[in-house]
């Protein structure tokens, strides 16, 4: 059960546009469209952002929008803001009644 | 306002056991799948297990297949993990979630795992 493969940050400017990958395999990302991404301060609970690739949650900013090709899903954040530094993790199901999460990404707001 | 939150967590020897709760408030408990996660110190999140809304399906990582064991108590509104045979890398924040169209939209702030001697 290797986790998905998301890199380990990613920055940007406020105001700007930041993408983050995560790709797995045919079994998981590629297999079905139950791509989810969550958002994680340390030491709070993780929120989730993003569910079934490209649906956002009632109260999520629309600023936050995801996508998916192939076996790699993205999470793009647009108009930076300070408070979207945070950890990001895509989660996605696997099959055999599994889940499986990305590594993480660290978000940076320059 | 719905809310998790987690207890039992403490500091265990390897090889001993120990019994996290989940108690739910502000939603119909018993209609949910719920699920738990950890994040050992320094790393991602990882999916643990996780049991249908009436108790009778449940599913593991791998990796603590046979040693943990998910259960819940609808009429009490709580989640239980039964961890047995700790190992040291099983320390970790353990946090348990809400199952909502096939993700996690409500979770608690963790308890903390740590297997040490």
């Amino acid at each position: 059960q290797s986790a998905l493969t998301q890199p380990p940050s990613a920055s940007g400017s406020p105001g700007q546009s930041v993408t983050i990958s995560c790709t797995g395999t045919s079994s998981d990302v590629g297999g079905y469209n139950y791509v989810s991404w969550y958002q994680h301060h340390p030491g709070k609970a993780p929120k989730l952002m993003i569910y079934e690739v490209t649906k956002r949650p009632s109260g999520v900013p629309d600023r936050f929008s995801g996508s998916k090709s192939g076996n790699t899903a993205s999470l793009t954040v647009s108009g930076l803001q300070a408070e979207d530094e945070a950890d990001y993790y895509c989660n996605s199901y696997a099959g055999s009644n599994n889940f499986r999460f990305g590594g993480g990404t660290k978000l940076t707001v320059l | 306002e719905v809310q998790l939150v987690e207890s039992g967590g403490g500091l265990v020897q390897p090889g001993e056991s120990l019994r996290l709760s989940c108690a739910a408030s502000g939603f119909t408990f018993s209609a949910y799948w719920m699920q738990w996660v950890r994040q050992a110190p320094g790393k991602g999140l990882v999916w643990v297990s996780r049991i249908n809304s009436d108790g009778s399906t449940t599913n593991y990582a791998d990796s603590v297949t046979g040693r943990f064991s998910i259960s819940r108590d609808n009429a009490k509104n709580t989640l239980f993990l039964q961890m047995n045979s700790l190992r040291a890398e099983d320390t970790a924040v353990y946090y348990c979630a809400r199952q909502w169209n096939v993700a996690f939209d409500i979770w608690g702030q963790g308890t903390i795992v740590t297997v040490s001697s």
